[in-house]
């Protein structure tokens, strides 16, 4: 199964509104990273945070970490019509050299 | 420097041909990894390279799929005997620390009739 799990699979809001993505992982990790990918094509690497912090922040882009739920949460502010992506989790399970995506949440900004 | 590149964009093959899809990754960076994506679903890992270590093949799927890594820096992802179950989108990254960042390239999108 996967190591990392995106909630919810789909969203759609209006432009402007904030948009909110979860992602559940199941054994230690030293970081959790967000990736981005437009049209089912190359993934963008959006933040990192590592496992001894709590929040981080990266323009309109907020992400939260709790290592005791084994959870993160992805927040895109003011969100924008070029906003809309299909966004991934992905963790080093524990320090492994390969990373475990989700299976990515799909947002969509309706104008 | 430039970002990691995939060749070919799309590759259309018969059922039972054998496929090689390249990635050039960007020059400096240790680790290559190959992963595949079906429509609509999440990354899968096929293989892991790291400098010159053995890779990590724990993700190939089956004995038809190979890939290699010559001189550090150029990899080919070989299948053979393609079946239509292979068609996919096949996307390539480097990383300079591993696990950490890692950049992807555009993809080969596969369809094996």
């Amino acid at each position: 199964s996967q190591q990392g799990e995106e909630d919810p699979q789909a969203l759609s809001i209006q432009e402007g509104e904030n948009a909110t993505m979860n992602c559940s992982y199941k054994t230690s990790i030293n970081n959790l990273q967000w990736y981005r990918q437009n049209s089912g094509r190359g993934l963008v690497h959006l933040i990192l945070i590592r496992s001894n912090e709590r929040e981080k922040h990266s323009g309109r882009l907020r992400v939260t970490l709790d290592t005791s739920k084994k959870s993160s949460s992805l927040l895109i502010t003011a969100s924008r019509a070029a906003d809309t992506a299909s966004y991934f989790c992905a963790t080093d399970k524990g320090g492994a050299q390969k990373l475990v995506f989700g299976q990515g949440t799909r947002l969509t900004i309706n104008p | 420097g430039a970002g990691v590149s995939q060749s070919p964009s799309n590759k259309v093959t018969e059922k039972g041909k054998d496929v090689e899809l390249r990635c050039d990754p960007i020059s400096g960076h240790t680790a290559l990894y190959w992963y595949r994506q079906s429509l609509g679903q999440g990354l899968e890992f096929l293989i892991y390279f790291q400098g010159n270590s053995a890779p990590d093949k724990s993700g190939l799927p089956s004995d038809r799929f190979s890939a290699e890594r010559t001189g550090g820096s150029v990899s080919t992802l070989t299948i053979q005997r393609t079946q239509q179950e292979d068609s996919a989108v096949y996307l390539c990254a480097s990383s300079q620390h591993p696990p950490e960042t890692q950049y992807f390239g555009p993809g080969t999108r596969l369809l094996v009739l």
